[in-house]
């Protein structure tokens, strides 16, 4: 079975600077997707960006960009130019080329500081 | 266009009571999935449809738990009787069937069962 690892239960940066979030996976699978998911306070599930495991380009929206290791099986989150809407939990999410469901690490909550 | 929409947002209950939760995925969507999030157990996914059909009810933990789809545009569930380890946040997601559409989240009902 799949797995998605976070070891970073919390993280905190200060406002505008850039923070790296961490996910690991276990996997069998050649194809499969990536995900990262904000959880804000009002709980509203949103996702951040996704990553497909063929593309060797990692993906980027605005501040936000992964850095995908394929045989590391890593797949990290960086958010550039911290603003304080981005405190929330971030969750990294798998899923597999021919399943439909996702498998969630733990979590990161993340604090900005002013 | 609405998003995923669940109801109640909110409920308290008390053990044995019977709960239904509802959910109205996003037009056109014909996969609906549901997940519980739990401080000891995280996101998981409890059960899936295709179609209205379901596909994948390995998550559901006990026979107390069931959910149906009658159509494309509501599902229900249900916990009878519920007891107080059912108090979590129930989300539920719709996308278009296949593993690279992402899933959208509805704002989730968190119930407190006493």
């Amino acid at each position: 079975a799949q797995t998605v690892t976070q070891s970073q239960p919390e993280m905190s940066v200060q406002e505008a600077e850039t923070v790296t979030l961490s996910c690991t996976y276990d996997t069998s699978e050649s194809d499969y997707y990536l995900f990262w998911y904000k959880q804000p306070p009002s709980r509203q599930m949103i996702l951040v960006i996704r990553q497909e495991a063929y593309k060797q380009q990692n993906a980027t929206e605005n501040r936000f960009s992964v850095n995908f290791q394929k045989a590391a099986k890593s797949f990290s989150l960086k958010i550039s130019d911290s603003q304080l809407g981005d405190a929330a939990m971030y969750f990294c999410a798998y899923r597999g080329q021919g399943a439909q469901k996702l498998v969630f690490g733990q979590g990161t909550r993340l604090t900005i500081n002013p | 266009d609405a998003g995923v929409i669940q109801s109640p947002r909110h409920e308290v209950t008390e053990m044995g009571q019977e709960v239904t939760l509802r959910c109205k995925p996003i037009s056109g969507h014909n996969s609906l999935f549901w997940y519980r999030q739990t401080m000891m157990r995280g996101l998981e996914l409890l059960i899936y449809f295709n179609n209205n059909v379901p596909i994948d009810d390995s998550g559901m933990p006990e026979d107390r738990f069931s959910a149906k789809m009658p159509n494309a545009s509501f599902s229900t569930l249900k916990i009878q009787p519920s007891e107080p380890r059912d108090s979590a946040v129930y989300f539920c997601a719709s996308s278009l069937r296949g593993g690279r559409y992402e899933q959208y989240f509805g704002p989730g009902t968190r119930l407190t069962v006493t």
